[in-house]
């Protein structure tokens, strides 16, 4: 198989703070790993892609400051969410895949809710 | 801009009721078109990728088929826990574009 886990599954913070989201690929070495954040019922929109040991490439209008992207091993990546603002409330989801090709299936997480009060 | 366009946005079905669902696209290079399955309040599922026009292909109730211009996931005879929200996404070279989902309801 190809699982890909998140954590935490929801959060909710204050406003001013900061929120890391993990996402592991828990079977296999992921190349890139993505972000992608939803809202309800629209399309998931990609925020960054990233590979392990170098930086994240981030889409146009997502600002790199406030979602710093951190591709530590292979199985692993973190979203931080700094200085959250009730607007950064949404989903938030990461995907997956083990081959360099653009072909290749991204695998997602379940998830994770953040809801900034 | 790459743009990828679902119909309908939602589709209510009878138990056995056959019907399909459009995804529409206008991606540049496009290399794949991929159909995910999304469950409320979770991440979306794979479930086929296609790759070039007049492929086809086929899981349990659900078919999909791709054309140069479109992709169609046909359901058929579906039961209720083939209620979700489907999506479509074309990729190129540089990233997978989502369509905004149809959300399917089969009701008993």
């Amino acid at each position: 198989g190809a699982v890909v886990s998140q954590h935490p599954s929801r959060v909710i913070c204050k406003s001013g703070t900061s929120v890391k989201i993990e996402c592991r690929s828990l079977d296999f070495q992921a190349t890139t790993m993505f972000w992608y954040r939803q809202f309800p019922k629209q399309s998931l929109m990609l925020m960054a892609t990233s590979n392990e040991g170098s930086k994240a490439t981030y889409e146009q209008g997502v600002e790199k400051d406030k979602f710093l992207i951190n591709h530590a091993s292979l199985t692993l990546s973190t979203l931080t969410v700094t200085s959250a603002h009730p607007e950064d409330s949404s989903f938030y989801i990461c995907s997956a895949k083990k081959g360099g090709t653009s072909t290749d299936t991204q695998y997602f997480g379940p998830g994770t809710r953040l809801t900034v009060l | 801009e790459d743009q990828v366009t679902q119909s309908p946005e939602a589709l209510r079905l009878q138990e056995g009721e056959s019907s399909s669902l459009n995804c529409s696209y206008t991606v540049s290079g496009l290399r794949g078109l991929f159909w995910y399955r999304q469950d409320p309040g979770k991440g979306p599922e794979f479930l086929f990728t296609l790759y070039s026009a007049g492929e086809e292909k086929e899981k349990e109730r659900l078919k999909a088929t791709l054309t140069k211009k479109e992709s169609f996931l046909h359901i058929t005879a579906p039961k209720p826990e083939d209620s979700a929200t489907y999506l479509c996404a074309g990729v190129n070279d540089y990233k997978l574009s989502f369509g905004a989902g149809t959300t399917v309801t089969v009701r008993a």
